[in-house]
């Protein structure tokens, strides 16, 4: 079955970008009927959506942080990644990718482990 | 965007119990858009229901969700030790937005 599977540094300094990938393996990463997305989650802030990306290279990212963010897809690779610029200890949080079905539905039915990222210097 | 609240915010029940949980959003959605996820410590998030009442693929008939609206509900049933775990619900209405969650305990 498809499994996800985050990977990237586990401490960024403040102002620098964090830069995360995720791996599909078990399946097609350009199947028209899934995106893929990121969600982290910290005490905070609980569970946050990221963005996604479509096979094609579509994006739809948060509001919120759409100024900072940039996702891109590799089908070659069978990856997807996030890039978040200029972050604070606020971004500080376990980060997750997802397999998420978007049509008649939304939801999100294949994640990764998480991996923790922590914002210091 | 719309805002999840969800309620109580820690359940604590006896196996065998019903555990009601609500989730309430601050506009209308699609219950099509409405989504359920239990989380254990240290795991990430599992789908249980999506569509506001259709159970995941391997999820017990003990689970099931209902609401329209603003106002939903998962209900799990004869409660089990390994019920125990964060409740999220999620919903799509333009930008996708988690709840804040339900600890489920059990005694």
């Amino acid at each position: 079955q498809v499994q996800l599977q985050e990977s990237g540094p586990g401490l960024v300094k403040p102002s620098q970008t964090l830069s995360l990938t995720c791996t599909v393996s078990g399946g097609s990463i350009n199947t028209g009927d899934y995106y893929w997305s990121w969600i982290r989650q910290s005490p905070i802030k609980g569970l946050e959506w990221i963005g996604y990306i479509y096979y094609t290279g579509n994006t739809y990212y948060n509001p919120s942080l759409k100024s900072r963010m940039t996702i891109s897809i590799d089908i070659s690779k069978s990856q997807f990644s996030l890039r978040l610029a200029s972050v604070t200890a606020a971004d500080t949080a376990v980060y997750y990718c997802a397999r998420t079905w978007i049509s008649q539905y939304y939801y999100m039915d294949v994640w990764g482990k998480g991996t923790t990222v922590t914002v210091s210097s | 965007e719309i805002v999840v609240t969800q309620s109580p915010g820690t359940l604590s029940l006896s196996p065998g119990e019903r555990a009601t949980l609500s989730c309430r959003a601050s506009q209308s959605i699609s219950s099509s858009f409405l989504a359920w996820y239990q989380q254990k410590p240290g795991q990430a998030p599992r789908l249980l229901i999506y569509g506001a009442s259709n159970r995941a693929t391997g999820i017990p008939d003990r689970f099931s969700g209902s609401g329209s609206g603003t106002d939903f509900t998962l209900t799990i049933n004869r409660l089990e030790p390994e019920d125990s775990a964060v409740y999220y619900c999620q919903q799509y209405g333009g930008s996708l937005t988690f709840g804040g969650g339900t600890k489920v305990e059990i005694k």
